[in-house]
């Protein structure tokens, strides 16, 4: 059955360093992946997609990878902030329909 | 906020009624979603609406019965719940059904006594 992995427990770093955070999958051929960033009592925002045939994504200070030989993307954060601390979710889809499958996501916290 | 707005944010039912929950997006989209998150596990996809037409229901139980009356309102209808339904209810929305990002709203604490 189709699996997306990231790590469960939460990933503490200090201000101003680069967060990196995994999501790995099995069983399963993704189109496209995305992440979201989602704060406690609130819905999912979202931050970036990247499609099969792209390597890497940037926006601002985010950056993504995504390897489908290693089934795996890697979600970069860098120049961290105290603001950053959040839950982060990636999210896997196919072409037909726009359906995602959600990871269990990873909680990022930012000290300052 | 994203423009997706649902109501209401907080929901305590018994096993016997009925109630609904409901969804407006203000972003002119075509696409509609009911997801379901429950703790320790991942965001559910439960339903998927595009242009009012239903073209996903994955597996939910009949006890929950979505509508779409038009592309902007999504309704997500609830009878004879059981206490593991409690959850937080998300609805989003996407320009359509191609891979576009997908905007949520605060989301429905739902809780079944």
């Amino acid at each position: 059955s189709q699996k997306i992995e990231q790590n469960s427990e939460a990933l503490n770093i200090q201000e101003g360093k680069t967060a990196t955070l995994t999501c790995n999958y099995t069983n399963y051929s993704p189109a496209y992946l995305q992440w979201y960033r989602q704060d406690p009592g609130r819905g999912p925002v979202f931050l970036l997609l990247i499609r099969e045939n792209e390597k890497e994504k940037r926006k601002e200070r985010l950056k993504v990878t995504f390897d489908t030989t290693l089934k795996q993307s890697l979600f970069h954060i860098t120049a961290s902030q105290p603001a950053d601390s959040a839950t982060y979710l990636c999210a896997l889809g196919r072409n037909a329909g726009n359906m995602l499958t959600f990871g269990g996501g990873t909680r990022l916290m930012v000290k300052p | 906020e994203t423009g997706v707005t649902q109501t209401p944010r907080h929901l305590v039912m018994g096993m016997t009624n009925k109630k609904s929950l409901k969804c407006e997006q203000h972003l002119g989209h075509n696409a509609m979603y009911w997801y379901k998150q429950s703790a320790k596990k991942p965001l559910e996809l439960m339903f998927v609406y595009n242009f009012k037409e239903q073209t996903e229901n994955n597996s939910v139980p009949s006890r929950f019965s979505p509508e779409c009356p038009n592309s902007s309102h999504l309704f997500l209808h609830l009878h004879t719940l059981q206490p593991e339904d409690s959850a937080l209810y998300l609805c989003a929305s996407s320009p359509g059904t191609n891979p576009y990002e997908q905007y949520f709203g605060p989301g429905t604490r739902l809780t079944v006594t």
